[in-house]
């Protein structure tokens, strides 16, 4: 079982639709991040959680630390959101442990 | 730079041949990351660097992948005697401190080995 899992791993959606991605994980963190690549490979850092919930125009970030869960929230999507979103935590040190990433395509 | 940049952003070899890469950090960023990604598959973390010292190199999946930083500013990963399972893109990555705070990836390189 990986430290880190995300759901679903893929994810196909209409414009405008309300979309959730979900991250669990096994083991005590200092942090959670969310990054965003895109189809030619780019990796962008979207949020670094401690606890709480941030929010930047669009998307949401939520984690639970008691119930080792995060989300990721894109409200009003647009196809320009397709791309795969990974799940990283920092459990100890500064190395992170990635999640296998969530494809999600936004059709027109 | 803007940015993190790394070079060569394409790289094919040969089975057996060593390859050097490079990656330039934002400027003034103390830390230095080092990850893997294989077709299809996640990230996987390599080694990480405070300054020009390694703290973390616990990724390094054999004794023919080395590192190093110099000047806090450039690093080269090294290659040895590149097999087929090495091909993937390598990413490289800074931050501020090394403290946990957002990480800027650079473009990566594609690693081809025939």
């Amino acid at each position: 079982k990986n430290e880190v899992e995300q759901s679903p791993q893929n994810l196909t959606a209409q414009e405008g639709e309300f979309i959730t991605i979900n991250c669990s994980y096994s083991v005590g963190i200092s942090a959670l991040h969310w990054l965003q690549q895109h189809p030619g490979g780019g990796i962008v850092s979207l949020f670094m959680l401690s606890s709480g919930k941030k929010k930047h125009g669009r998307l949401i970030a939520t984690i639970n630390i008691q119930e080792k869960h995060s989300s990721l929230h894109i409200t009003a999507s647009h196809p320009r959101d397709s791309a795969v979103y990974i799940c990283a935590v920092r459990s100890g040190g500064s190395r992170l442990t990635f999640g296998e990433g969530t494809q999600l395509t936004v059709n027109p | 730079g803007a940015g993190v940049s790394q070079s060569p952003s394409n790289k094919v070899t040969e089975k057996g041949k060593d390859v050097e890469l490079r990656c330039d950090p934002i400027s003034g960023h103390t830390a230095l990351y080092w990850y893997r990604q294989r077709l299809g598959q996640g990230l996987e973390f390599l080694i990480y660097f405070q300054g020009n010292s390694a703290p973390d190199k616990s990724g390094l999946p054999s004794d023919r992948f080395s590192a190093e930083r110099t000047g806090e500013s450039v690093s080269t990963l090294t290659i040895q005697r590149t097999q087929q399972e090495d091909s993937a893109v390598y990413l490289c990555a800074s931050s501020l401190n090394g403290g946990g705070e957002t990480q800027y990836f650079g473009p990566g390189t594609r690693l081809l080995v025939l």
